[in-house]
C-alpha cells in the first residue's frame, strides 16, 4: 500500500518570504501527486497537481518539485501572505483513479 | 465557478442512529468519493463511486456505510448505526474523468455522535 508523510508538523514564516513544505512517500510506483490547502473549517482545496513524467510545476506563487529517485514532493510557496495560513496536505492518487492518499498535514502560519 | 456542496455542515446524533450525509457534486462530474478527517488526523479514503457501482472501499467502509446517488445530482452517504468513533468530518469530492483527475472537494458535514 502507499503511505504518505509528512516532515513538519508546523512551519511558521515571516510574511513575504518563501515557504517550502516536504512531503516523502513509499510507492515508486505512483503516477500522481497534488498538494491541498486546508483552512479551518473548511474542505481541502486544490492547490496544484503533477504527474510522475515532470518533475517540476509552476502555478501562481506556487511550485511543485518531485523527486522520484528520493520519492519526496514539496511544495513552494513565493512571497508568503497571511491568507496562506491554513494546512498543506500531499496527496498521491492511486493509478486506478480510485482514491487519494493523503499525508498528516502540515500547518501553515505566516507571521505579520 | 462550480462546488461541491454538502448538506447539513453540522449534525448531532444519538449512537446507535441512523444518519445520511448528502452532497451535491459539480454537475458535469461522474467520479464521486467519500472521505473522512477524524479532528486533528489525516484525510482518509473511504468510498469512491461511479456509474451506480462502487469503485473502490477502504477498511473503514464497513457494513454499517453505504452510499447512493438516489438521483441526478445527489450523493449520499448513509451510516446505519452510529458509533462514538464516526465522529469526524466527513467530505463529499467528485471528478469528471477516469483516473488522474483533480477531486474537488466539499466543505464537509461535521458529524459528532453522542
Amino acid at each position: 500500500g502507499e503511505s504518505v508523510g509528512l516532515h513538519l508538523p508546523t512551519l511558521s514564516v515571516q510574511e513575504g518570504d518563501n515557504s517550502i513544505i516536504n512531503c516523502a512517500y513509499s510507492n515508486s510506483a505512483s503516477d500522481y501527486f497534488i498538494w491541498y490547502k486546508q483552512e479551518s473549517g473548511k474542505g481541502p482545496q486544490f492547490i496544484i497537481d503533477i504527474r510522475s513524467n515532470m518533475d517540476k510545476r509552476q502555478g501562481q506563487r506556487v511550485t511543485v518539485l518531485l523527486n522520484k529517485t528520493v520519492k519526496h514532493l514539496s511544495l513552494q510557496i513565493a512571497a508568503t501572505q497571511p491568507g496562506d495560513s491554513a494546512v498543506y496536505f500531499c496527496a498521491i492518487g492511486d493509478n486506478a483513479g480510485n482514491m487519494l492518499t493523503f499525508g498528516g498535514g502540515t500547518r501553515l502560519m505566516v507571521k505579520p | 465557478e462550480p462546488e461541491v456542496t454538502q448538506t447539513p455542515s453540522h449534525q448531532v446524533t444519538q449512537m446507535g442512529q441512523e444518519v445520511i450525509l448528502r452532497c451535491v457534486p459539480i454537475s458535469n462530474h461522474l467520479y464521486f468519493y467519500w472521505y473522512r478527517q477524524i479532528l486533528g488526523q489525516k484525510v482518509e479514503f473511504l468510498v469512491s463511486f461511479y456509474n451506480n457501482e462502487i469503485s473502490e472501499k477502504s477498511e473503514i467502509f464497513d457494513d454499517q456505510f453505504s452510499v447512493e446517488r438516489p438521483d441526478g445530482s445527489n450523493f449520499t452517504l448513509k451510516i446505519r448505526s452510529t458509533k462514538l468513533e464516526d465522529s469526524a468530518m466527513y467530505f463529499c469530492a467528485s471528478k469528471k474523468l477516469a483516473s488522474q483527475e483533480t477531486q474537488y472537494f466539499g466543505p464537509g458535514t461535521r458529524l459528532l455522535v453522542l
